[in-house]
Parts: C-alpha cells; sequence; structure tokens
C-alpha cells in the first residue's frame, strides 16, 4: 500500500524567506510523485512531479522537489517567498501516472509581509 | 471543454435527502477520479474509472454512494440519505489514460462541488 505523510499541517514564513515543505511517502515499488497547489476556493493544479530520471524536478513559479529514494523523501522547496505563494499544497504518490493517486493531509503555507 | 467542469458549485441539502454531483472531464482524458476534500483531511479516494468501467471503487465510504460513467464522459457521483457527515467538497479530476504513452500521470481538477447537509 501506498501512504504520504506530510509533515506540518500550517507552516508561516516571511516573505523573501525559503520555503520548505516535507513530504515522505512509502511505496513498495518505485513511485511517481507530485506536488499539488490549491489556491482558495480552486481545484487542484500540478506544481511539479517525479517520475523517472534526474530526481531534482523544477516546477512552476519557482518552487523545485528533490526525490530521495534512501529517505523516502519528496520535500518542497523555493529560495524566497512570495505573498502569492501563501495557498495549501498537497503531496501525492501513484504507482502508474494517475492511476489511484494518495494525497497527503495537506500544508497550508502562510506568507508574511 | 477546456477543463474539468463540475456542477453544482455549491449544493446545500437537508439530511436525509439524495444529491447527484456532475463531472464534466476534459475531452480525450479517458481516466476520472472522484476525491473528497474535507476540512483538514486531505483529498480522500473515492471512485476511478477508466472509460465507463470502475476498476477501483474501494474508496467509497458506504453503499449510500455510487457513481457512474456514460459514453466514457460525463460522470455522476450520487449520494443517498445524506449524512452530516457527507459535507465536504467533492472533487473531480480527469487524465489521459495511465495506458497512454502520452500519460503524464498529471491529474487535472475541476473548482469541486461544495456539499452541506443540514
Amino acid at each position: 500500500a501506498q501512504s504520504v505523510t506530510q509533515l506540518g499541517s500550517h507552516v508561516s514564513v516571511s516573505e523573501g524567506a525559503l520555503v520548505l515543505l516535507r513530504c515522505n511517502y512509502s511505496s513498495s515499488v518505485p513511485p511517481y510523485l507530485f506536488w499539488y497547489v490549491q489556491y482558495p476556493n480552486q481545484g487542484l493544479q500540478l506544481l511539479l512531479k517525479y517520475t523517472t530520471g534526474a530526481t531534482l524536478v523544477k516546477g512552476i513559479n519557482g518552487f523545485e522537489a528533490e526525490f530521495k529514494k534512501s529517505e523516502t523523501s519528496f520535500h518542497l522547496t523555493k529560495p524566497s517567498a512570495h505573498m502569492s505563494d501563501a495557498a495549501e499544497y498537497f503531496c501525492a504518490v501513484s504507482r502508474t501516472g494517475g492511476f489511484k493517486t494518495i494525497f497527503g493531509a495537506g500544508t497550508r503555507l502562510f506568507v508574511k509581509a | 471543454g477546456a477543463g474539468v467542469s463540475q456542477s453544482p458549485s455549491n449544493k446545500v441539502t437537508e439530511k436525509g435527502k439524495d444529491v447527484e454531483l456532475r463531472c464534466d472531464p476534459i475531452s480525450g482524458h479517458t481516466a476520472l477520479y472522484w476525491y473528497r476534500q474535507s476540512l483538514g483531511q486531505g483529498l480522500e479516494f473515492l471512485i476511478y474509472f477508466q472509460g465507463n468501467s470502475a476498476p477501483d471503487k474501494s474508496g467509497l465510504p458506504s453503499d449510500r454512494f455510487s457513481a457512474e460513467r456514460t459514453g466514457g464522459s460525463v460522470s455522476t457521483l450520487t449520494i443517498q440519505r445524506t449524512q452530516q457527515e457527507d459535507s465536504a467538497v467533492y472533487l473531480c479530476a480527469s487524465s489521459l489514460s495511465v495506458e497512454s504513452r502520452r500519460s503524464t500521470g498529471e491529474l487535472f481538477f475541476g473548482e469541486g462541488s461544495r456539499l452541506t447537509v443540514l
């Protein structure tokens, strides 16, 4: 069975500071890993994904994540937070592309001026 | 359509009534998913369709929940005899078939249907 754990339901950073959102997964087979973002009253949209190949993945809006198999982690980072980054972020894992994607509980990011 | 469309966007109903939630996926997407998002609970997988068939219904919380998909397109999620614990946002997503070489694994989400059961 696959599962996703996001550490911290809420994260608060100052504008311009580093953003680090933590995600650990469990999977008995090589996983596909995703980060999605949800702005208020909207659906989720893909930030970035890892399937195979390079373990450092770059996404939209300056976000990136690194797949570390030994740590079963896929943490999301951004060097400098912007007010517009305030949203809820979901880490997700699937065994094959898309089928029964399992989501973490989400981390709400607050950005202080 | 250009994106995944869900209706209604908001539904308020009384306990015990039946509700139907509709999802119109992106044209050409053969895979369709329903998730439930409750406050602070993340996204709970409900059901997955490949074409008109549902290989995985394991997430449906009770026999009051059912879903169908016709013509490989529109899907309806039906909740019978609604209970207050059914209050949540129901999200629909679509994707290319997982068997498609063009599939990137990305799910495309609608904006959700917010259900409130009084």
